[in-house]
């Protein structure tokens, strides 16, 4: 079955960069939307950005100057980046599929997420 | 404040049908861009409820179902349950940010 597995630092420092990967089995990469979501503790559901296999991507404007996503389709893996992390960005951190077109379909599979503390 | 808008809460008592709406403009629901629903229960990992306004994934119970029209859409629950207990989440696609956004979420308590 498909599964989607986040893993990174769990603890970071204000300024730090952020790095998850996502790392996907029981499906290709190939052919869908890779999507990176957040969740603040206690609040609601935050989309990042997405990227497509072939690597063309699409930012959340309110963190698009702080943001990457990046795809390796050999690993099966694609990456979230985000720079100059603060407190405001604890949250757990989701990434979740999304079979295309992007704007019919909703998010099939997601990880288990991966909770990102930001604390000096 | 989320691009798209629901009610904070709702509730209801076991076996009554409840309805949670999903407001959006003419950049997403309004544009014709489906509507996806979303369960989470406590503790847990969202799960595609509803996709494409009104289809459910296997597994699904037929006790939800969703629709659509102009720039709102609404999740509706019949037969309630206790495990129903959840927060729910509508999204969309919106042509303006190009991407999705989601809503703030409603809070569903069985009495």
């Amino acid at each position: 079955q498909v599964q989607l597995q986040e893993s990174g630092p769990g603890l970071l420092k204000p300024s730090e960069t952020l790095s998850l990967t996502c790392t996907v089995s029981g499906s290709s990469i190939n052919n869908y939307y890779w999507s990176w979501i957040r969740q603040p503790p206690g609040q609601g559901l935050e989309s990042i950005g997405y990227i497509y296999y072939s690597g063309s991507t699409s930012y959340n404007p309110s963190l698009k100057s702080r943001v990457t996503i990046s795809v390796d389709t050999s690993k099966n893996q694609f990456s979230l980046r985000l720079r100059s992390v603060t407190a405001a960005d604890t949250a757990v951190y989701y990434c979740a599929r999304s079979p295309p077109p992007l704007d019919s379909n909703g998010f099939d599979y997601w990880g288990q997420g991966i909770l990102v503390t930001v604390s000096s | 404040q989320s691009v798209l808008t629901q009610p904070p809460s709702v509730s209801g008592a076991p076996g009554q049908r409840v309805t949670i709406s999903c407001t959006g403009s003419s950049s997403n629901i309004g544009a014709g861009y489906a509507v996806h629903w979303y369960q989470q229960l406590p503790g847990t990992v969202p799960k595609l409820l509803i996709y494409g306004n009104s289809n459910r994934p296997s597994g699904v119970p037929d006790r939800f179902s969703g629709s659509k029209s102009g720039t709102s859409a609404s999740l509706a629950i019949t037969g309630l349950q206790i495990e129903d207990e959840a927060d729910y989440y509508c999204q969309s696609y919106d042509r303006s940010l190009s991407g999705s956004v989601f809503g703030g979420g409603t809070q569903l308590t069985v009495l």
